[in-house]
């Protein structure tokens, strides 16, 4: 059972233009939401999250949305750079009955910038 | 900052044989660090959480005499899968959380093939 789900595989967007990138989620436990970008051959690294207190978190071009009732965050790169093509993966966080805080991930979405 | 190194990046190696992966944090202290696994063309799956000087956390369906985690220190977890067969052939990759909160950061991974 995916409780993260990134529904698109793969996006494709003019450099200049607005990246979108969607993330769906089914489990209204959870409370934090995270953004990690993936080059090949290296480990994610942290982008951007959100804390379910908010809707909105911008740090310069990368912005998330979260819409809680409909359970579904949204990350916005603008302007898109061909250095942001990389893989996306949305994760979602909540305390696991150990009391430590567990990600949760989808499957990602590959973004190419074309130049 | 908030680099973590993961050694080695790449084993192959006999049916039977035990394998050791190092994660070091190089420039925070980590309390909390994670082990992940992930197959081809799905998302990441946590394994255990490793906690400093106490006994990691595994998730359901992990094998914990499999997969034998320890974090002896601040800055190194280590995880050795124990006579390793081929089913044991993955991805596998590790993260650290700094002591003083925030997202996790990971190391670039290590490819597993065992044959």
């Amino acid at each position: 059972d995916q409780q993260v789900k990134q529904n698109s595989p793969s996006l494709s967007v003019q450099e200049g233009r607005i990246s979108i990138l969607n993330c769906d989620y089914t489990n209204s436990m959870f409370d934090y939401f995270l953004w990690y970008k993936k080059y090949p051959a290296e480990g994610p690294t942290f982008l951007i999250s959100i804390s379910s207190i908010k809707d909105k978190n911008e740090d310069g071009r990368f912005t998330v949305f979260l819409n809680k009732s409909a359970k579904h965050l949204s990350l916005h790169i603008v302007p898109s750079q061909p250095g942001d093509s990389a893989v996306y993966f949305c994760a979602a966080s909540r305390f696991n009955a150990g009391n430590n805080r567990k990600l949760i991930w989808g499957l990602g979405t590959s973004l190419g910038v074309n130049p | 900052g908030a680099v973590v190194s993961q050694h080695p990046s790449r084993v192959i190696c006999k049916s039977g044989t035990s394998v050791k992966i190092e994660c070091r944090s190089l420039d925070f202290q980590a309390t909390t660090m994670f082990w992940y696994r992930q197959f081809p063309k799905q998302s990441l799956m946590l394994m255990a959480t490793s906690n400093e000087g106490s006994k990691a956390t595994y998730e359901q369906g992990v094998e914990k005499d499999k997969f034998l985690i320890n974090h002896a220190s601040l800055t190194l977890s280590t995880l050795t899968v124990t006579s390793a067969h081929p089913e044991d052939s993955s991805f596998y990759i590790c993260s650290a959380r700094d002591v003083g909160g925030g997202p996790q950061h990971f190391g670039d991974g290590t490819r597993l093939s065992i044959l």
